[in-house]
This record gives C-alpha cells, structure tokens and sequence, in this order.
C-alpha cells in the first residue's frame, strides 16, 4: 500500500522480554517520527529521523528504548527489558520534509503492545 | 506538566448542529497548531491547522480559531455529521524542532 505499514500490529510479551517493532514508512518521506500512545492519552513523541540520523531523541524515556533507521527508510523501535508500563500503541508516522516544519505527519495504524 | 490541554473528553452533538472542540496550550513558544482525526484501530489523520500569524483558517466545514493572547484554539463543525464521529487530537509545534505535542483528545458522537 501507499501509506506508513508497521508490523506487528499486536504484540504480546513478557516482562522482561526484548521486543522490536517496525516501520515502513511512505517511500520518499526523508522524515521519520516515532509516537507512543497511552490508553486515554494523546500520543507522546518519542523520537525523530531525518533521513538516517536521530535529529531528536528527547523523548525516549529510558536508555531501553532504541531506535534505528540504518538506510533511511525503514526503521526499528527496539525496547529491552519490557516492563507493564511499556505498554501502548506505538505509532510511526512519517513526512515530506520541504523547508519550514509544518506538522501534517502521515501516521501508520501502530503496533500495540501488551507487556504481561 | 501538559502542555496541550483538551479539557472535555467526550462531546455529544446532534446530526446538522455544530461541534465545538476546545484546546488549550501554556507553552507561548507554540507557533503551530494542527487538529488530528481518529477513527479506532487506524492512525491519526490530519485535518486542518492554523499559523499563529493567523486567528481563523476555515477548510470546507471545518474551521480552527487561534485566540494567541487565551492561549486557546477551538475547532468548528458545521454541519456535523456521523462521519465526524471519531477522537480528535489538537497539536502544537514550536518550529524549533519537528515534534508535535499533542492533547488528550475528545472523543466527538454524532448522532443521526
């Protein structure tokens, strides 16, 4: 399809288990943004790729939380040592980037994870 | 601290009336402000935004009003529809970044 796919839609796992969710973002979109979405909230960002590099991380909670996007497209939310407060949906969202910043992202349906 | 404020959870209007959902902010370096769509189990979509150089931006039936020195926004719909029926996101960027923050949401029921 043409817009952001990201797999897998749900995941279950075990406290204290490593979990890795993906994101396939449109095809030319040079910006890459990851979101978390608690129950009853707005989502929350987490982190955001220009082209390869992390231009913002100041929103990953805690050194278990990783991101990569190892050729520009694609890319990895990967969290280690899952705890029950981890769990959410995570959105990927992605944009256009041309000149000034204006907020119209293109978001992917998000991977909920449910951490037992 | 929550930067982006939508004070009312849920909003329940009639087919053919106006919605009004409200927005509140407290960070003065906002400079952006856009309204989310979201239906369940797919990802927000954007439906319309205003510059802070501007107080109102009208699209079709909907229509977001800036009130800068309130620190509120507001979002119109007239009429309403059951399609309308959905959560909607308020967010606000700063341009010193590429981030969005966004606000709890108001879930908006119309009914037939």
């Amino acid at each position: 399809g043409a817009g952001v796919s990201q797999t897998p839609s749900n995941k279950v796992t075990e406290k204290g288990k490593y979990v890795e969710l993906r994101c396939d973002p449109i095809s030319g979109h040079t910006a890459l943004y990851w979101y978390r979405q608690s129950l009853g909230q707005g989502p929350e960002f987490l982190i955001y790729f220009q082209g390869t590099g992390a231009a913002d991380d100041s929103g990953l909670p805690n050194d278990r939380f990783f991101a990569v996007r190892p050729e520009g497209s694609v890319s990895t939310l990967k969290i280690q040592r899952t705890e029950r407060g981890d769990s959410a949906v995570y959105l990927c969202a992605s944009s256009l980037t041309l000149g000034e910043f204006t907020g119209e992202l293109f978001f992917g349906e998000g991977s909920r994870l449910t951490v037992l | 601290d929550q930067q982006v404020k939508q004070n009312s959870p849920s909003l329940s209007v009639q087919e053919g009336r106006i919605s009004i959902l409200n927005c509140d902010y407290t960070n003065s370096m906002f400079d952006y402000f856009l309204w989310y769509k979201k239906y369940p189990a797919e990802g927000p979509t954007f439906l319309i935004s205003i510059s802070s150089i501007k107080d109102k931006n009208e699209d079709g039936r909907f229509t977001v009003f800036l009130n800068k020195s309130a620190k509120h926004l507001s979002l119109h719909i007239v009429p309403s529809q059951p399609g309308d029926s959905a959560v909607y996101f308020c967010a606000a960027s700063d341009n010193a970044g590429n981030m969005l923050t966004f606000g709890g949401g108001t879930r908006l029921m119309v009914k037939p």
